[in-house]
């Protein structure tokens, strides 16, 4: 079954507005999480690592102001894309870590598809 | 910079054929690998991993070889089926606090 799920799995929203994407870790305690970003046709681009307790770290070339992230919780991590413009359309994907270490496999989200208008 | 590249954007074969998907990664201290699976509009599904003291992992119709001398890597499906039709990643993991690395992707199209 999944182990990580994320809402909404789709969203439409006006140029200039705030969308909130929710990722939740569901069978596993997950103190690290990742966010992606997939355009058409392309592959996954690592956006940020959000950490539990403290600040995401993101990826070269990602603006942390217009992309928050916040890790409140071991099983909830949320992508805020501030003032979204028609550019920041795509797929957005969460994936999360065990709590405890031994492996680097990521399990992901089933995706979140944002259409900005 | 470093990547994990495939040679094949494409691949279309008939069913019950086996598929070879490839990877060329570029990373010499990356040391895990993973296959994932992306049907349309879904989240990548992990299919099989291989650490880098291996040569070959077998799974269930699936085998994942890693050849680090050329710094290549491939899934081989075993007879096909159309619901293995997908774009397949190969990723990869070193010492970077967990990230993945993804290849491009290969879109496997499985002919009936």
């Amino acid at each position: 079954g999944a182990v990580v799920s994320q809402h909404p799995s789709r969203v439409i929203c006006k140029s200039g507005t705030s969308v909130k994407i929710e990722c939740r870790s569901l069978d596993f305690q997950a103190t690290t999480m990742f966010w992606y970003r997939q355009f058409p046709k392309q592959s996954l681009m690592l956006m940020a690592t959000s950490n539990e307790g403290s600040k995401a770290t993101y990826e070269q070339g990602v603006e942390k102001d217009k992309f928050l992230i916040n890790h409140a919780s071991l099983t909830l991590s949320t992508l805020t894309v501030t003032s979204a413009h028609p550019e920041d359309s795509s797929f957005y994907i969460c994936s999360r870590r065990p709590l405890a270490g031994g492996t680097d496999t990521q399990y992901f989200g089933p995706g979140t598809r944002l259409t900005v208008l | 910079g470093e990547s994990v590249g495939l040679h094949l954007p494409t691949l279309s074969v008939q069913e019950g054929d086996n598929s070879i998907i490839n990877c060329a990664y570029s990373n010499s201290a990356s040391d895990y690998f993973i296959w994932y699976k992306q049907e349309s509009g879904k989240g990548p599904q992990f299919i099989i991993d291989i650490r880098s003291n291996m040569d070959k992992r077998q799974g269930q119709r699936v085998t994942v070889l890693l050849n680090k001398t050329v710094k290549h890597l491939s899934l081989q499906i075993a007879a096909t089926q159309p619901g293995d039709s997908a774009v397949y990643f190969c990723a990869e993991s070193g010492n970077q606090g967990g990230k993945l690395i993804f290849g491009q992707g290969t879109e496997l199209s499985v002919k009936p």
